[in-house]
């Protein structure tokens, strides 16, 4: 079993629609927590941090449920340019681990 | 530009043949991490630096593989005797040791490895 898992996707969405993706994490002693962002063929890039309160950022909203080592990741209004795949990221004593990614195609 | 920097960005190299890969972190960042990802795959670790320390190695990496920081700031990763299965983007990453996020990752271009 992976320590990270993502639901593959792909998740095709038309634009303006709420879509979430859920992450699993099985290593109880994972510290921190983010969503990064990776348009195709290019570097991942920090989305957001997800903090044990909740957080959001605009239209994105971040859960973390340490009880049942779930995060989420809500995107309120999708747009076009929110397509791309979304890594959940695990962050274990100084290791920094990814889950695959879900893939996000927004339709117009 | 003070991102992570790579070098080269892409390498087509016949099998058999050693590649070099250069990362330049940015400037105050202590830790430096490779990643190798291939299509369809989220980044999969291969190791990581504190300064000059490198701390740990994944099982991806092969005899095959070797990395060096040697004055804590560029790193190079060297691929001897490539096989097509090096075929991949290698990424490297850095952060600093501690900050209010939780030690955030940022990461470089990539650069993309084709054996042929």
């Amino acid at each position: 079993r992976k320590e990270v898992e993502q639901d593959p996707g792909p998740f095709n969405v038309p634009e303006g629609a709420t879509v979430a993706f859920n992450c699993t994490y099985s290593n109880s002693a994972s510290q921190s927590f983010f969503w990064y962002r990776q348009d195709c063929r290019k570097e991942p890039k920090l989305l957001m941090s997800v903090y044990s309160s909740g957080n959001e950022d605009g239209r994105f909203t971040a859960q973390l449920n340490r009880a049942s080592q779930y995060i989420s990741l809500l995107i309120r209004d999708s747009k076009l340019s929110d397509s791309a795949t979304y890594l959940c990221v695990v962050k274990r004593d100084d290791k920094i681990i990814f889950g695959k990614g879900t893939r996000l195609h927004i339709l117009p | 530009d003070t991102g992570v920097s790579q070098d080269p960005r892409h390498k087509i190299t016949k099998r058999g043949q050693n590649v070099t890969f250069r990362c330049d972190p940015i400037s105050e960042h202590n830790r430096l991490y490779w990643y190798r990802q291939t299509l369809g795959q989220g980044p999969e670790f291969l190791t990581y630096f504190q300064n000059e320390a490198q701390l740990e190695k994944s099982r991806l990496l092969s005899d095959r593989f070797s990395a060096e920081r040697p004055k804590g700031s560029f790193s190079t990763l060297e691929i001897q005797r490539t096989e097509q299965g090096d075929s991949a983007m290698y990424l490297c990453a850095s952060s600093l040791t501690y900050d209010s996020s939780g030690n955030t990752i940022y990461f470089g271009e990539g650069s993309w490895l084709t054996v042929v």
